[in-house]
């Protein structure tokens, strides 16, 4: 079945300490995105990405990085530089070739100890 | 100002009410608009698309203006089961199409 997976669904990790969060699809989807979500929050844009090795910042890029090598994988790192990194994070695809809805991946629930 | 503004509520409403939300856009080249729903800890998900000529699934309505840039969404006869957050999206055409979506309005249906 076509969709997308973001991996892992709860990560822990310590404080000052990267992280690397995974979102794969299959639905041959060009567009691809990675939105934050605190409690009781709605979405916040972090990154996006239309095209394969291109990618802009959305509205709260500072503190972490992305990459998009293959059209398939857009994997989200949360750095040290990331002074509040503890939320749910939600990776999201579209066709971009169209103007077609966005699919989500699960979430990654992050906890920084 | 927001690309996509939302009244965050909550909105607290009993059983059978009929409730309305709204959500602004500031790009007038926005090209297609859905609703999303959100349940708690969960992914949104698709909830429908918003038609030029508005667009009816069972007891909700969704409505577009876009003289005055907003849609709509109208839900009748709420049940428990509508409590969730309800978001809004645009998407508009940047040299390729960039998805937006709203912070979502929080629904609570109570008995």
């Amino acid at each position: 079945d076509g969709g997308i997976t973001q991996s892992p669904k709860y990560l822990f990790r310590k404080e000052g300490q990267n992280v690397t969060l995974s979102c794969e699809q299959n639905l041959n989807h060009d567009a691809m995105y990675w939105y934050r979500q605190d409690p009781g929050q709605g979405l916040r844009l972090i990154y996006y990405s239309q095209i394969v090795n291109d990618f802009q910042k959305g509205d709260i890029a500072e503190g972490y990085s992305v990459s998009r090598e293959k059209k398939e994988s857009f994997p989200l790192t949360v750095t040290s530089a990331q002074k509040n990194p503890t939320a749910f994070y939600l990776c999201a695809s579209s066709r971009d070739r169209d103007n077609t809805e966005a699919f989500f991946g699960q979430g990654t629930r992050l906890t920084v100890v | 100002r927001k690309e996509v503004e939302q009244d965050p509520g909550p909105f607290n409403v009993p059983e059978g009410a009929t409730v309305a939300f709204n959500c602004t856009y500031s790009n007038s080249a926005s090209q297609s608009f859905f609703w999303y729903r959100q349940d708690c800890r969960k992914e949104p998900k698709l909830l429908m698309s918003v038609y030029s000529s508005g667009n009816e699934d069972g007891r909700f309505t969704a409505q577009l203006n876009r003289a005055s840039q907003y849609i709509s969404l109208l839900i009748r006869d709420s049940k428990l089961s509508d409590s969730a957050t309800y978001l809004c999206v645009v998407i508009y055409n940047t040299g390729g199409f960039k998805t937006i979506f709203g912070a979502g309005t929080r629904l609570f249906v109570k008995a």
